[in-house]
This record gives C-alpha cells, sequence and structure tokens, in this order.
C-alpha cells in the first residue's frame, strides 16, 4: 500500500496571500495525483489531476506541481471560497488501490 | 448533468448487514468505472472499491474484501455495494464516485452508514 503524508495539517493563511500545500508519497506514484478540496458536508472536489492539470472549471489560482514521491498544490491568492480541507490521492496502483493522504485544513489567519 | 444519488444508508448493529445503492443519471452509465468511497468521521476519504465498465472486474481495499460486494447494473443504470458482517470502524459516509483516469470528478452526496450496538 502507498502511503501518502501531508503537511502542514493545518495552515494559516490570510486572504490575498499564498498557500503551498504538500504530499508526499511512500513510493513513487509518477505523476499520477489528484488534488481535492473538501468543504464541510460536501463531497469532495477534484482540483487537480495528472499532478499538474487543473480539472475543468478551476481556476487558475490552483497549480499543482511534483512526480516521484513529492508534491504541491499551490493557491496564488488565496479567496474567502478556498478555506477548506484539501486531500491528495495516488492513482499509481494497478490493480487499483488508490489512496489519499489525511488532508491539510487552510484555515483563515 | 451528471447526477450520483446514494440510498440505504442507516444503523446497523456489528456483525450486521447493509445494501447501498447509487442511481445514476446524466451520462452513459455502461460506459465508466465506478467506485465507492468512503470517510469516516474527521478522516480522509478511503476507497473501497471499484467495478469495471460491464461488471467483469471488481477490487476491493483489503480491510473490505469477502465482505463487501460491489455490482453494477447498466439497465438501470443502478451501482450497489452489499455489506455484510459490519464492524464499527465500517461507520462513515459512503460515497458513489464516477472515475476518470483513475480519479473522481464526480461524486454523490453520500449516505451515512453507522455501525453500532
Amino acid at each position: 500500500e502507498i502511503v501518502m503524508t501531508q503537511s502542514p495539517a493545518t495552515l494559516s493563511v490570510s486572504p490575498g496571500e499564498r498557500a503551498t500545500l504538500s504530499c508526499r508519497a511512500s513510493q513513487s506514484v509518477s505523476s499520477n495525483l489528484a488534488w481535492y478540496q473538501q468543504k464541510p458536508g460536501q463531497a469532495p472536489r477534484l482540483l487537480i489531476y495528472g499532478s499538474s492539470t487543473r480539472a475543468t472549471g478551476i481556476p487558475a489560482r490552483f497549480s499543482g506541481s511534483g512526480s516521484g514521491t513529492e508534491f504541491t498544490l499551490t493557491i496564488s491568492s488565496l479567496q474567502s471560497e478556498d478555506f477548506a480541507v484539501y486531500y491528495c490521492q495516488q492513482y499509481k496502483n494497478w490493480p487499483p488501490w488508490y489512496t489519499f493522504g489525511q488532508g491539510t485544513k487552510l484555515e483563515i489567519k | 448533468e451528471v447526477q450520483l444519488v446514494e440510498s440505504g444508508g442507516g444503523l446497523v448493529q456489528p456483525g450486521g448487514s447493509l445494501r447501498l445503492s447509487c442511481a445514476a443519471s446524466g451520462f452513459s452509465f455502461s460506459s465508466y468505472w465506478m467506485s465507492w468511497v468512503r470517510q469516516a468521521p474527521g478522516r480522509g476519504p478511503e476507497w473501497v472499491a471499484s467495478i469495471k465498465q460491464d461488471g467483469t472486474e471488481k477490487f476491493y481495499v483489503d480491510s473490505v474484501k469477502g465482505r463487501f460486494t460491489i455490482s453494477k447494473d447498466n439497465a438501470k443504470n443502478s451501482l450497489s455495494l452489499q455489506m455484510n458482517s459490519l464492524r464499527v470502524e465500517d461507520t462513515a459516509v459512503y460515497y458513489c464516485a464516477r472515475e476518470e483516469n483513475s480519479n473522481y470528478r464526480y461524486w454523490g452526496q453520500g449516505t451515512l452508514v453507522t455501525v453500532s450496538s
């Protein structure tokens, strides 16, 4: 099983500032990495797949980078609606055994 | 518009059974892999099971193998999860999700399963 570790657990940032979230895989997942945003009471929302490709309708302020075991989600200028929990997910395995990180809570500073 | 609507959650005692359903609409259901993903309170999502477009291949996370069965009825645009021998640690919100390149753009609203005596 590939274990995904996210850091930090909580990130406090002011609106308008940049946020950088990290995700580390216990072994290489190549670029098979997605990021999701989740707000209370809602299902996760796909932001990024293939490590760096924005999903349809996702604003350009969201960007992803990395490959292998180290990945980053950057939100360039935080808007009020961006404060939420963010999860990474690897999908390298076949047969399927997808794993998610434990999440980073992005809160208003 | 893609819609996924889960049903069937509830309170069940340890060792009991429950069957979850997911009604799909707005897309060609027979063309997609489908998954169940669960999320325990305060924790990250956990992939549970996936099924191929035609139902001929099924995969499960180790913790549910032998207890859960995923199935797909393309004629009824329906996905199911039969859960037997339920444990307290199976308590979670269960989501139906459509797979695209092994990630999930479309999710249902979720259905809560609580396993408790």
